[in-house]
């Protein structure tokens, strides 16, 4: 398995609490992706990055802001988490464009 | 954006080959097809892609037909850990760095049978 961690993979907040989620390689590759899987969507990219401070959205970023200062670690942040947010996210790495995307564990948000 | 149609759902016996179809008769010239796919509960993994010609590796078969509209995924002989949805994408490009993403659909849950 390529060395993608997630953290945490369990956390349950409360509305309107800020939450951070944790992408981290060790593969050294460019592109970092944060995506969130729900039933019946399959899996929506929410931000993607193709380099350290290098950044763009994905087409469900609305709520969401992420920030990469070092290669091997890609934050997604929920400034004030909301139900809708309730959902299992996934980060994926890949070492540039025409190349597979590699997943990690996933984080399983649960918002009350 | 091409899109890709695949059946919700299929079963193979456990030891044959397990064949996904799936269309994208809307595909440019110069998008690729992939396939992932997902055990209950992990990330997606990747299995294959390709262009235009046939591709194999250690896991599967990718068949394209000649006009690029469909392709085939195959599993030569399943076991039961092949189980999964299975994701058919076509790789499009969303910005001027040329950084492609991927686009899940539905995909299809194959199950193997003992």
């Amino acid at each position: 398995d390529a060395g993608i961690t997630q953290s945490p993979r369990h956390k349950v907040t409360e509305t309107g609490t800020p939450v951070t989620l944790r992408c981290h390689q060790t593969e050294n590759h460019r592109y970092m992706y944060w995506y969130r899987q729900d039933p019946g969507h399959g899996l929506r990219l929410i931000h993607y990055s193709y380099g350290v401070k290098d950044t763009d959205k994905g087409e469900v970023s609305d709520g969401y802001s992420v920030s990469r200062s070092k290669t091997e670690d890609f934050l997604l942040t929920l400034e004030s988490a909301t139900s809708s947010q309730t959902s299992v996210y996934f980060c994926a790495i890949s070492p540039g464009q025409r190349y597979e995307q590699y997943f990690g564990p996933g984080t399983r948000l649960t918002v009350t | 954006d091409a899109k890709t149609t695949q059946p919700p759902s299929m079963d193979c016996a456990e030891g044959r080959a397990a064949n996904l179809p799936c269309n994208h008769s809307t595909i440019s010239g110069n998008e690729y097809v992939y396939w992932y796919r997902q055990i209950h509960s992990q990330g997606p993994q990747y299995i294959i892609h390709g262009l235009k010609n046939n591709e194999t590796n250690e896991m599967a078969s990718l068949i394209i037909t000649e006009d690029r509209k469909s392709s085939t995924l195959i599993l030569p002989h399943a076991t039961l850990r092949d189980t999964a949805v299975y994701y058919c994408i076509v790789r499009e490009a969303i910005s001027n760095f040329g950084n492609e993403k991927l686009t899940f659909g539905t995909g299809t849950r194959l199950t193997i049978i003992p």
